[in-house]
């Protein structure tokens, strides 16, 4: 099955500075790529996805690339803010059937 | 709107013991979703209905049952509890059909002892 793997697993930055988590996936056949944020105690939310017949998708400080042939996709975050802090999972689906990643740890240092 | 919600919130069980976990929403969607929630490992499907009256089997199935009893409702159920079970239960839904969540609940914390 799809194995996703996410690095790094802990991440602390600047508010202001910018955040890239990456993860990579095993299954080329992997189509779908979505995010999703976790605060601590709440519900994961979707917050952006990527379809593999796109490149890259923006949407206001946050946006997703992916490298389908080296089998990565990151999630940046711009001009990042105490509200960003959170943990972060990435997933793949193949076949309908989706993978998530363990999770990134966002700490943004006010 | 409400969106997705899951009661009870919290539980407590012992070995042993049965119970059902509810979850409801109003988006009209067509899939729903039980996924649990352990420390470092991420989400992992337990069952998937991608409409009224079907189920499938997700990652985790073993020691769990679902009903999906209308388009809006989806139950979990715990037959003999064991502490393995023990973990944060969330359910999901999403429009399309697909293993693909969109919005998720609060969560229920149970514990097994």
């Amino acid at each position: 099955g799809e194995n996703v793997e996410q690095h790094p697993s802990t991440l602390s930055v600047q508010e202001g500075d910018s955040a890239v988590i990456k993860c990579t996936y095993s299954d080329s056949a992997s189509n779908y790529f979505p995010w999703y944020k976790q605060e601590l105690g709440k519900r994961p939310q979707l917050i952006i996805d990527i379809r593999s017949n796109v490149g890259e998708k923006k949407d206001q400080r946050i946006a997703v690339t992916l490298n389908k042939t080296a089998k990565h996709f990151s999630l940046h975050i711009t001009e990042t803010q105490p509200e960003d802090s959170a943990v972060y999972f990435c997933a793949a689906s193949i076949d309908s059937r989706l993978a998530f990643g363990k999770g990134n740890q966002v700490v943004v240092i006010p | 709107n409400a969106g997705v919600t899951q009661t009870p919130k919290f539980q407590v069980l012992k070995t042993g013991q049965s119970m059902t976990l509810q979850c409801a929403q109003d988006m009209n969607h067509n899939s729903m979703y039980w996924y649990r929630q352990d420390p470092g490992m991420g989400l992992r499907l337990i069952y998937y209905s991608a409409s009224e009256g079907t189920t499938d089997k997700g990652e985790v199935p073993n020691g769990y049952n679902v009903s999906r009893l209308n388009k809006r409702e989806f139950s979990l159920r715990l037959e003999s509890a064991a502490p393995s079970q023990t973990s944060v239960y969330f359910c999901a839904s999403s429009e399309w059909q697909g293993r693909q969540p969109q919005h998720f609940g609060d969560g229920t914390r149970l514990s097994i002892l």
